[in-house]
């Protein structure tokens, strides 16, 4: 498998603008994650889905971000519209639950607004 | 809600030391506990994953042990090398039915000094 795939690697956008990212989790894998990382505040749990289902959002900044997994191989976060503060690294981890193994994380999508 | 503290914030040791990193979390009642390597501008590696049943787990030079009822985690290193300097993170799994996310701690930030 070839792990956590995250697009795009890097996205600028100029403030206002929809922003989408995109994951696709291990095959297989029943739990995803969306982490934001910033330096002041580190890693952040924004959402989490269990057999594409939305578990916990109360992470979710504001109401400008969702999150949507309308299959096992697919999720997005966006965000609009976008502002200079969601400057940050996101991103995606999935995990085989119950059984409680390790998570895998993509490598991320920088995303600056300007 | 859970908190992960890690101690020290940044470490700097000449290479061949061996090196114990600390990991505290305040909710004894975790699912497992996970580290994490993160190389600059990189995803998260996971290095080692502790059960909540088990006391410790070891990978090649690294081993890593779990208490749980004084809620704390440590990372040993033996004879770093150059090659070990990055951030190691450490993250509580919720014990919500094993289906919460994790908890990270803001990390250690360790360089080996050739």
């Amino acid at each position: 498998d070839a792990g956590v795939i995250q697009s795009p690697r890097h996205e600028v956008t100029e403030m206002g603008q929809e922003v989408t990212l995109r994951c696709k989790p291990i095959s297989g894998h029943n739990s995803l994650f969306w982490y934001r990382q910033t330096m002041m505040r580190g890693l952040e749990l924004l959402i989490y889905f269990n057999n594409n289902v939305p578990i916990d959002d109360s992470g979710m900044p504001e109401d400008r971000f969702s999150a949507k997994m309308p299959n096992a191989s697919f999720s997005t976060l966006k965000i609009q519209p976008s502002e200079p503060r969601d400057s940050a690294v996101y991103f995606c981890a999935s995990i085989l639950r119950p059984m409680g193994t390790e998570a895998f994380f993509g490598q991320g999508t920088r995303l600056t607004v300007v | 809600k859970q908190e992960v503290t890690q101690i020290p914030a940044a470490l700097s040791v000449p290479e061949g030391e061996n090196l114990v990193l600390n990991c505290s979390f305040t909710d004894s009642a975790i699912y497992n506990l996970q580290w994490f390597r993160q190389d600059p501008g990189k995803g998260l590696t996971s290095l080692l994953l502790i059960q909540s049943s088990q006391r410790e787990q070891t990978s090649g030079r690294l081993n890593a042990s779990l208490d749980k009822s004084s809620g704390r985690s440590t990372l040993y290193i033996a004879a770093s090398q150059p090659g070990d300097s990055a951030t190691y993170l450490c993250a509580a799994g919720g014990s919500g039915g094993g289906a919460d996310g994790l908890t990270f701690g803001k990390g250690t930030h360790l360089i080996i000094q050739p």
